[in-house]
C-alpha cells in the first residue's frame, strides 16, 4: 500500500514563473491538506481538501496561491509568478474520511515533501 | 509568545539515555500530535493523542490537558532516533488545520 506520494521532489523555478506541485494520497484517502516549511521556520497549515472541495483555505497566501483535489487524479498546489520568499518545502498529506470507524483515527500520513527553489 | 512552545531546542543524548521532549501550549486544543521530521525532510506521524498516554515501541507521549503540556519521551535512545521531533495543535480549526511548534532537534551519540 503506497504511501502519499509527491512529486517533484525538488523544483527549480525563476522569479515570475509557475510552480505546481502534486500529491497522491494514501489509497483510500479523501482527505488532503497541505503544509509549508520556510527555511528555518516550522511548518504552517495552508489549506485542507476533500474531493472537488476546499473546506478550509484559512492558512493560503491570497494571491497567486491555489489548490485543486479534483474527482480524478492528484491534489495540485499551484503557485503563479513565483517570488524568492515562496522557497520552501512544501508537504502534503493525507488521511481516511470521517466515521469510517477504526481506519479514522484522526492520524495524518505525510509525503516526504516537494522543495521549491525560486532563483 | 508562540502558541506551541516545545523545550529544548536542541538535545544531544548518548546512544542509550531516556529522552524528555516537553510541549506546552496556550490555546484550547481537540487533539495534539507528536511528529518526527527526519534529516531527509521527510516527514511521520508518531502519536496522536486527546487526553492520557499513548505508547508505540520506545516511544511513550503523554498530554495534561489542565496543565496544557504533553511530553514524549524515548526510552533505550539510538543513534537513529536523530531527528526533529515536532509538536502540533487542533485548536478549533479543521480538521489538519494545526498549529505547530519549532520543532526539537535530537542528536543520539553512539
Amino acid at each position: 500500500n503506497a504511501g502519499v506520494m509527491q512529486n517533484p521532489r525538488h523544483l527549480v523555478r525563476r522569479r515570475g514563473q509557475e510552480a505546481r506541485l502534486r500529491c497522491s494520497p494514501m489509497k483510500g484517502h479523501s482527505h488532503v491538506y497541505w503544509y509549508r516549511q520556510l527555511p528555518e521556520e516550522g511548518l504552517k497549515f495552508m489549506v485542507y481538501l476533500q474531493k472537488e472541495n476546499i473546506i478550509d483555505e484559512s492558512g493560503m497566501p491570497k494571491e497567486r496561491f491555489s489548490a485543486e483535489f479534483p474527482k480524478e487524479g492528484p491534489s495540485i498546489l499551484r503557485i503563479q509568478q513565483v517570488v524568492r520568499g515562496d522557497s520552501a518545502a512544501y508537504f502534503c498529506a493525507s488521511s481516511p474520511p470521517t466515521g469510517t470507524g477504526l481506519l479514522d483515527t484522526g492520524e495524518l500520513f505525510f509525503g516526504e515533501g516537494s522543495r521549491l527553489t525560486v532563483l | 509568545k508562540n502558541e506551541v512552545e516545545q523545550s529544548p531546542q536542541n538535545l544531544t543524548a548518548q546512544e542509550g539515555e531516556f529522552i524528555t521532549i516537553n510541549c506546552s501550549y496556550s490555546v484550547g486544543i481537540s487533539a495534539l500530535h507528536w511528529l518526527q521530521q527526519h534529516p531527509g525532510g521527510g516527514i511521520v506521524s508518531l502519536f496522536m493523542l486527546s487526553s492520557g498516554k499513548k505508547k508505540h515501541g520506545r516511544l511513550i507521549a503523554t498530554i495534561n490537558i489542565q496543565e496544557k503540556h504533553s511530553s514524549l519521551h524515548i526510552t533505550a535512545s539510538h543513534p537513529r532516533d536523530s531527528a526533529v521531533y515536532i509538536c502540533a495543535v487542533r485548536s478549533g480549526g479543521s480538521q489538519g488545520n494545526l498549529i505547530f511548534g519549532k520543532g526539537t532537534k535530537l542528536s543520539v551519540k553512539p
